[in-house]
């Protein structure tokens, strides 16, 4: 099992720009979300997915679209960038069934200039 | 609405001694907590979780956590501390019949030599 998996692992964007970032996990986990963690701030969850097809909005989900057309994938995405966008952003993802373990993608870092 | 505050930014303790890190809750009905972990440049480690049963949680590495319904708490302690204890510590909520997670805005551990 790779686990979960995200890509790109750093990105410069300019303003306005718009970008994927994507994720894939291998667990058949139903649940998946994306959390952004910035200092003093911990992790804020932005959308969050509990099956494909499904998704709902987070904490902070303006400026970021979701989609779930299958298991596996959730990639978010940066309709135009800002720089109040930059941060660390990471996949996470878990099965709701027998043990609730949240499973952390390795993090993807974006710098909005 | 959910929420976790976790009061101290940073916690210093000597190695060998005792650790507590502190975090109240706020949430609808039964809570579902959670402790997190995270090395530099990481994404979280599950440690515990508390979700019904005995209020005294043993997890990952020796740390255990405490549920005070009463004063909705769960503080995260160890009973004689490492210097590779020294990292990022997240408490995290969630309420019944939901899948959302709330995290705390983290509080950093130095466990000094």
């Amino acid at each position: 099992n790779a686990g979960v998996t995200q890509t790109p692992k750093f990105q410069v964007l300019k303003t306005g720009q718009s970008m994927t970032l994507q994720c894939a996990q291998d667990m058949n986990h139903e649940y998946m979300s994306w959390y952004r963690q910035d200092p003093g701030m911990g992790l804020r969850l932005i959308h969050y997915s509990v099956g494909a097809g499904i998704t709902d909005q987070g904490e902070v989900p303006n400026g970021y679209n979701v989609s779930r057309s299958t298991t596996e994938d959730f990639p978010l995405r940066l309709l135009s960038a800002a720089p109040s966008q930059t941060s660390v952003y990471f996949c996470v993802s878990l099965t709701t069934s027998g043990q609730e373990t949240q499973y952390f993608g390795p993090g993807t870092r974006l710098l909005v200039l | 609405a959910q929420s976790v505050a976790q009061p101290e930014d940073q916690v210093n303790v000597a190695e060998g001694n005792p650790l507590t890190v502190k975090c109240t809750y706020s949430v609808s009905g039964n809570p579902y907590l959670f402790w997190y972990v995270q090395y530099p440049n990481r994404g979280l480690q599950f440690l515990l979780k508390y979700i019904t049963g005995d209020n005294l949680v043993k997890g990952s590495y020796g740390f255990e956590a405490e549920f005070n319904k009463s004063q909705t708490s769960f503080h995260l302690k160890k009973p004689s501390a490492l210097v590779s204890d020294s990292a990022l510590y997240f408490c995290a909520v969630r309420a019944s019949g939901t899948y959302k997670y709330i995290f705390g805005t983290g509080t950093r551990l130095k466990v000094l030599a």
